[in-house]
């Protein structure tokens, strides 16, 4: 039972060039997340899907796009990256039961655009 | 909106020290309230939640109570050891769609031996 798996674990970019990053569950859970972790600033949502076939924006949604591919996996894909995409991003999961849900976190990627 | 507050870090306590990391929070209804705690190089993981006023949570030693009185979920441990030197957030969750978690910035420990 791996939980929640993320690749890359490290990238570098290029100012413009772009990139997909991979998330995948096997916890079999309804809702997905994409967050960024800056200094100083916690965890800032960028887009969640509450169930399979589903996404919307969070906090911080500009400059990224994501896919709800199955149940399973949940992909965050930057077009064109910029400067201040560098951050370390993390996707969670939970089941969504309409209660005080758990998220479940992967173990990050680090990523920075020059 | 909904917000949480932490108290500043980096917090730097010795071995067996009393642990107290402070979190307010601002929320329309009932949140459920959640410490999460992030070791290095990895991802944030659950320490312990609470779902309503006077409840309390508790895991591994810590401990945090929901007090609705105060808008607070201070984490307290009695005696942190070095292991337990790592990065702590207090989250918010709220209402029954996904998405609806608000965290704070995170309060950065280290236990030195």
């Amino acid at each position: 039972n791996a939980g929640v798996t993320q690749t890359p674990k490290f990238q570098v970019l290029k100012t413009g060039q772009s990139m997909t990053l991979q998330c995948a569950q096997d916890m079999n859970h309804n809702s997905m997340y994409w967050y960024r972790q800056d200094p100083g600033m916690g965890l800032r949502l960028i887009y969640y899907s509450a169930s399979e076939g589903t996404t919307d924006k969070g906090e911080v949604p500009n400059g990224y796009n994501v896919s709800r591919l199955n149940k399973r996996e949940f992909s965050l894909r930057l077009e064109s990256a910029a400067p201040s995409q560098t951050s370390v991003y993390f996707c969670a999961s939970s089941e969504a039961t309409g209660g005080a849900d758990t998220q479940y976190f992967g173990p990050g990627t680090r990523l920075t655009v020059l | 909106g909904d917000s949480v507050t932490q108290m500043e870090g980096p917090v730097t306590l010795s071995e067996e020290a009393f642990l107290t990391i402070n979190c307010t929070y601002t929320a329309t209804g009932y949140p459920s309230l959640f410490w999460y705690v992030q070791y290095p190089g990895e991802g944030l993981q659950l320490l312990l939640k609470a779902t309503k006023a006077d409840d309390k949570g508790s895991n591994k030693g810590f401990e945090a109570t929901y007090r609705k009185e105060t808008t607070s979920f201070h984490l307290e441990k009695g005696s942190v050891q070095v292991s337990d030197s790592a990065v702590y957030f207090c989250a918010l969750f709220k209402g029954t769609n996904a998405g609806k978690s608000t965290f704070g910035d995170g309060t950065t420990l280290t236990v030195k031996p």
